[in-house]
């Protein structure tokens, strides 16, 4: 399976502080990107990063990439209540009409006031 | 701008009755449109993706089925539903000429079969 798998499945921090999420994945990939997803809702696309980038920046946002060990990280600073929600890393390894994006379980990120 | 709707919010079905959840897109042209499934704690799951009016791809064998009878509406169906359909579905686009397109999802519907 190509899924991509996040590490930890459950962060809780301060107000704040720095979050900091990872994802595996098993095969070659075109993109990887990040989702965020408030209780009960749809997904929100957060940020996506290449196959030849290595670091990407958006807001509050910092996205990591490392296609020899297969990994990404998602780095959120100063992170708010707001910030609460699932993220998950998805991975894309077919272009053109044939684009899929294959999700993993998701880390659960609670932040406390 | 582009929008995304899709309903029920919820639904509660008892097994063995018929599915139809509707999804429909505005403000764009030609999506690439996708059914996902999300079981309680899990990823999500490709159920379905469409190119095109009348394509619909298979990801994974099940109850399920799907039709895009317009070029901007995406529809999941069942014929009998099973204990094991419960989830959350999610339908999502995305632009089909554009490198690394990111997925834009509606807001769900909560499927109870019971």
């Amino acid at each position: 399976s190509q899924q991509g798998e996040e590490d930890p499945q459950a962060l809780s921090i301060q107000e704040g502080e720095n979050a900091t999420m990872n994802c595996s994945y098993k095969t070659s990939i075109n993109n990887l990107q990040w989702y965020r997803q408030n209780s009960g809702r749809g997904l929100v696309h957060l940020i996506l990063i290449r196959s030849n980038e290595r670091e990407k920046h958006s807001g509050r946002l910092r996205v990591t990439l490392d296609t020899s060990k297969k990994s990404s990280s998602l780095l959120i600073t100063a992170s708010r209540a707001a910030d609460t929600a699932s993220y998950f890393c998805a991975t894309a390894y077919s272009g053109g009409s044939n684009y899929k994006l294959t999700f993993g379980k998701g880390t659960l990120l609670t932040v406390n006031p | 701008s582009q929008t995304i709707h899709q309903w029920p919010a919820t639904l509660v079905q008892p097994v063995g009755s018929p599915l139809s959840l509707e999804c429909t897109v505005e403000g764009t042209s030609n999506p690439n449109l996708y059914w996902y499934r999300q079981a309680a704690g899990r990823g999500l799951q490709l159920l379905f993706y469409s190119v095109g009016i009348g394509q619909i791809s298979s990801e994974v064998p099940q109850n399920l089925s799907a039709s895009r009878p317009q070029d901007r509406q995406f529809i999941l169906s069942s014929k009998k539903l099973l204990l094991s359909d419960s989830g959350f579905y999610l339908c999502a686009w995305s632009l089909r000429d554009r490198q690394d397109p990111p997925l834009h999802f509606g807001n769900g519907t909560r499927l109870t079969v019971t």
